[in-house]
């Protein structure tokens, strides 16, 4: 089973439009989770961690369910500039670890 | 804060030839950094872990004596790709931690390295 798992899309979605992405992690130990957003040819960058009780930052909502070992990442409103790779990254054995992430495409 | 610079952010080089990247923390100490490789349409696949002033940790699979690792101060990780052949031509990313438990990391840049 892989550490990481994620659709890799590409979600093609509208703008204004509510996407979900979800992610599966198979380490139980993993401590902290947080999803990072990757542009073509850049590096990642961080869009929020992941609290277990949930959290919300702007448009972006992140939800946790270690019993189901479940992330999930909500964006509102879509924007154009929100086309990107969305990668759910663990904590694991003391190390980050990236799955293939999922791409998303707005279009106007 | 948490600014990570790497250098160059690309770099093109002959087969056989050896290329040194730089990765540095600008406003924090790094005791840890980590080196990604990442291929086209594939994930960041950890190749190593540098920690300041001790040998670098190896993932299986990279051979640490083509991929160099110094990471001789708390602010300055190196990575050489020694005799690079064209299967090295990829995007490599630097990453490090502030130490702050399991805090998020911060990345440099990344290196675009295209071997011909």
């Amino acid at each position: 089973r892989k550490e990481v798992e994620q659709d890799p899309g590409p979600f093609n979605v509208p703008e204004g439009a509510t996407v979900a992405f979800n992610c599966t992690y198979s380490n139980s130990a993993s401590q902290s989770f947080f999803w990072y957003r990757q542009d073509c040819r850049k590096e990642p960058k961080l869009l929020m961690s992941v609290y277990s009780s949930g959290n919300e930052d702007g448009r972006f909502t992140a939800q946790l369910n270690r019993a189901s070992q479940y992330i999930s990442l909500l964006i509102r409103d879509s924007k154009l500039s929100d086309s990107a790779t969305y990668l759910c990254v663990p904590w694991s054995f003391q190390k980050l670890v990236f799955g293939t992430g999922t791409r998303l495409l707005v279009s106007p | 804060g948490a600014v990570v610079s790497q250098h160059p952010s690309w770099v093109i080089c002959k087969s056989g030839t050896s290329v040194k990247i730089e990765c540095r923390s600008l406003d924090f100490q790094a005791t840890t950094m980590f080196w990604y490789r990442q291929f086209p349409k594939q994930s960041l696949m950890l190749m190593a872990t540098s920690n300041e002033g001790s040998k670098a940790t190896y993932e299986q699979g990279v051979e640490k004596d083509k991929f160099l690792i110094n990471h001789a101060s708390l602010t300055l990780s190196t990575l050489t790709v020694t005799s690079a052949h064209p299967e090295d031509s990829s995007f490599y990313i630097c990453s490090a931690d502030q130490g702050k438990g399991n805090s998020p990391l911060h990345f440099g840049n990344g290196t675009r390295l295209t071997v011909t």
